[in-house]
């Protein structure tokens, strides 16, 4: 098993060019998770998914949206990229079962120019 | 709302003493689960523990012990015999039950252990 795996790990953007960070998991997860981490904040939520087709915001959902077609794949997009959203992106999936503990990816290192 | 306080931005031991990462949390859930997560310095996420709230026994897994205090709503974790290699940043989380299940992070203790 693979776990959670992000796509890209690393990515340089210029202010208002746009992309798409991928999350693919292979535990048959219902849940599936956004974060970011900055210094000094922890990770907060961005958006997550309940289920193949269900998404809803977290604590700082401005400025990104997300969309789960395949149970097994989240996605992260940034319309348009401003140099705030500088971050390392942390995707994570779940079992729905109450208490079931996540499963984080490697993340994903964004900075935006 | 849920909210997880760690208060200790920083801490530093020297090698073999002992110490303790503090963790208090918020939820107006009756079931809640919180965990500890340590972050080494290659940066990816390492599980140690989960604790649902029914269960207020403590645990003590090697070096790691968790206690777990439902009257002042804190969850703290004690290194003991501290080494090198527990030098990260270690995250405390609380995770909601029922309906959509948010999982909500501190935002952290770094732990730089001196040799």
């Amino acid at each position: 098993n693979a776990g959670v795996t992000q796509t890209p790990k690393f990515r340089v953007l210029k202010t208002g060019q746009s992309m798409t960070l991928l999350c693919a998991q292979d535990m048959n997860h219902e849940y599936m998770y956004w974060y970011r981490q900055d210094p000094g904040m922890g990770l907060r939520l961005i958006h997550y998914s309940v289920g193949e087709g269900t998404t809803a915001k977290g604590e700082v959902p401005d400025g990104y949206n997300v969309s789960r077609l395949k149970k097994q794949n989240f996605l992260l997009g940034l319309e348009s990229a401003a140099p705030s959203q500088t971050s390392v992106y942390f995707c994570a999936s779940s079992y729905l079962t109450s208490g079931r503990r996540v499963f984080f990816g490697p993340g994903t290192r964004l900075t935006v120019l | 709302a849920q909210k997880v306080t760690q208060a200790q931005t920083e801490i530093s031991v020297v090698e073999k003493e002992d110490v303790t990462l503090d963790c208090v949390y918020e939820t107006r859930d009756t079931t809640y689960y919180l965990f500890w997560y340590k972050q080494p310095p290659s940066g990816e996420l390492v599980f140690l523990i989960r604790r649902n709230s029914f269960d207020e026994q403590n645990e003590i897994s090697g070096r790691y012990s968790w206690n777990f205090q439902k009257s002042t709503s804190s969850f703290n974790f004690t290194i003991t015999a501290s080494q090198v290699v527990d030098s990260a940043v270690y995250f405390c989380a609380l995770r909601n039950s029922g309906g959509y299940q948010k999982v909500t992070f501190g935002t952290g203790t770094k732990l730089q252990v001196i040799p």
